[in-house]
């Protein structure tokens, strides 16, 4: 079975640029989750799906950034214009629906570098 | 609002010997789970172990063990038998019984020496 994809692994753009960054769960998992770590801090919750539905975006740091998950299956998260302080690794996870322990199941991550 | 603590960036082990990594959280939360995630070189990021709160009994995966101490809010990883393997990124997390997400600590890197 397939794991959580991301793509791009990595992209470097220019302060101003937009940038998608797509996430594809694991196939049947209802859940979804972005989240983001800079460079020597923590990981950070951005936002939950539940299918095509935000159910948490409480994490989202501002309006540039805006997540989509049409049809409930993979996700994109746009940063538009992106700022230096968006520079970071952007981590997707995703889970079934369910129990409260489930582990989240996470993809490699999308290294973001803003110039 | 619930925080993670990994007081050691950077840790080493001899291969072959035992490291404990130590992470410490804030809640109000009485149900509660908390989560050592490894991130290898590789990147994706993968479970190690769970802890459900509400059972008293320390968790086990192998040569993975935590010493979760409730009322201190402790929650450190023992990996017995060190292998080269081990090298990676390590995590804490937290998640509430209420909420969805995840809160992580900075991480420790863990470094293993031949």
């Amino acid at each position: 079975e397939a794991g959580v994809t991301q793509f791009p692994s990595h992209s470097v753009i220019e302060k101003g640029q937009t940038v998608t960054l797509r996430c594809d769960p694991i196939s049947g998992h209802d859940n979804l989750y972005w989240y983001r770590r800079v460079m020597g801090k923590e990981i950070k919750f951005l936002l939950h799906f539940v299918k095509e539905s935000k159910q948490d975006e409480s994490g989202m740091p501002n309006n540039r950034f805006l997540a989509e998950r049409t049809g409930g299956t993979y996700s994109t998260l746009k940063v538009q214009p992106a700022e230096l302080e968006d520079s970071g690794v952007y981590f997707c996870a995703s889970s079934p629906l369910g129990l409260a322990d489930n582990e989240q199941f996470f993809g490699p991550g999308t290294r973001l570098t803003v110039l | 609002a619930q925080t993670v603590t990994q007081s050691q960036p950077e840790m080493s082990v001899q291969e072959a010997e035992t490291v404990t990594l130590s992470c410490t959280y804030d809640t109000s939360e009485s149900d509660y789970y908390l989560f050592w995630y490894k991130q290898p070189p590789s990147r994706q990021m993968i479970l190690v172990i769970r802890q459900e709160a509400y059972k008293q009994q320390n968790a086990t995966e192998n040569r993975f063990s935590v010493n979760f101490q409730k009322a201190a809010k402790s929650f450190s990883l023992k990996i017995s038998d060190s292998q080269l393997g081990d090298a990676a990124m390590y995590f804490c997390a937290y998640r509430g019984n209420t909420g969805n997400q995840f809160y992580f600590g900075t991480g420790t890197s863990l470094t293993v020496i031949p």
